[in-house]
């Protein structure tokens, strides 16, 4: 069984076009994360979700939208997307806010042409 | 500085300790954590270290902290092949915001 689990596992898409990656977990955490991963692996946050209530908004255009329907689900939607948005996103998960110990899905590799 | 700062790469023949460092920022930092993220995986945690600590040991690994320099260290005794991966270092910014290193690359030769 997967803990963390997202999909799909790879996206090519268009510029302009919108997507969604999908994430769910099934550990009973408390809290969700979105990452996100450049060319040179370097990792940055994006978005945490606690019990569904948006925690950290880190500085992502606003073409990025977060949505958790329920806290074993967090969904990322990407309008409009632009070449520098290639990167590789991780789905993360940890047991409450404030614990370090993160869970992280595979990632889902997203090309844009 | 503002980043968690690594060297980027590291090469080792198998059998050797590998010593992987890390630079953190914020001296505040309650717990550092060392992950590990191997080729088309996600990361794992491997270890973590409290702020009140000065060494941790565990099996192979071995984490050494300088609160006063800021700096942080892995050890890997007898690296393997298997060990081949990406490190990185992270401190807790609070409410599970965990700042990154940019990674260090070890590459383990037989």
């Amino acid at each position: 069984d997967t803990a963390v689990s997202q999909t799909p596992k790879y996206l090519v898409t268009q510029m302009g076009n919108d997507k969604s990656i999908k994430c769910e977990q099934n550990l009973g955490h408390d809290t969700m994360y979105w990452y996100k991963q450049d060319s040179k692996k370097f990792l940055k946050i994006m978005f945490s979700y606690n019990n569904k209530e948006l925690i950290i908004n880190e500085t992502v255009p606003n073409r990025f939208s977060p949505k958790s329907p329920d806290k074993a689900h967090l969904n990322l939607h990407i309008n409009s997307l632009e070449l520098g948005d290639s990167a590789v996103y991780f789905c993360a998960s940890s047991q409450d806010w404030g614990a370090g110990e993160l869970f992280f899905g595979e990632g889902s590799r997203l090309t844009v042409l | 500085g503002e980043d968690v700062e690594q060297s980027l790469f590291l090469s080792v023949r198998e059998g050797d300790s590998s010593v992987i460092n890390c630079t953190y920022t914020d001296s505040s930092s309650t717990y550092l954590y060392w992950y590990k993220q191997e080729p088309g995986a996600g990361l794992q945690l491997l270890t973590y270290i409290f702020s009140n600590m000065d060494m941790k040991q565990d099996q192979r690994l071995t984490v050494l902290l300088n609160k006063k320099d800021k700096h942080l260290s892995l050890r890997i005794a007898d690296t393997q092949t298997g060990d081949s991966a990406i490190y990185f270092c992270a401190e807790n910014k609070g409410q599970g915001n965990l700042i990154f290193g940019k990674g260090t690359k070890l590459s383990v030769k037989p």
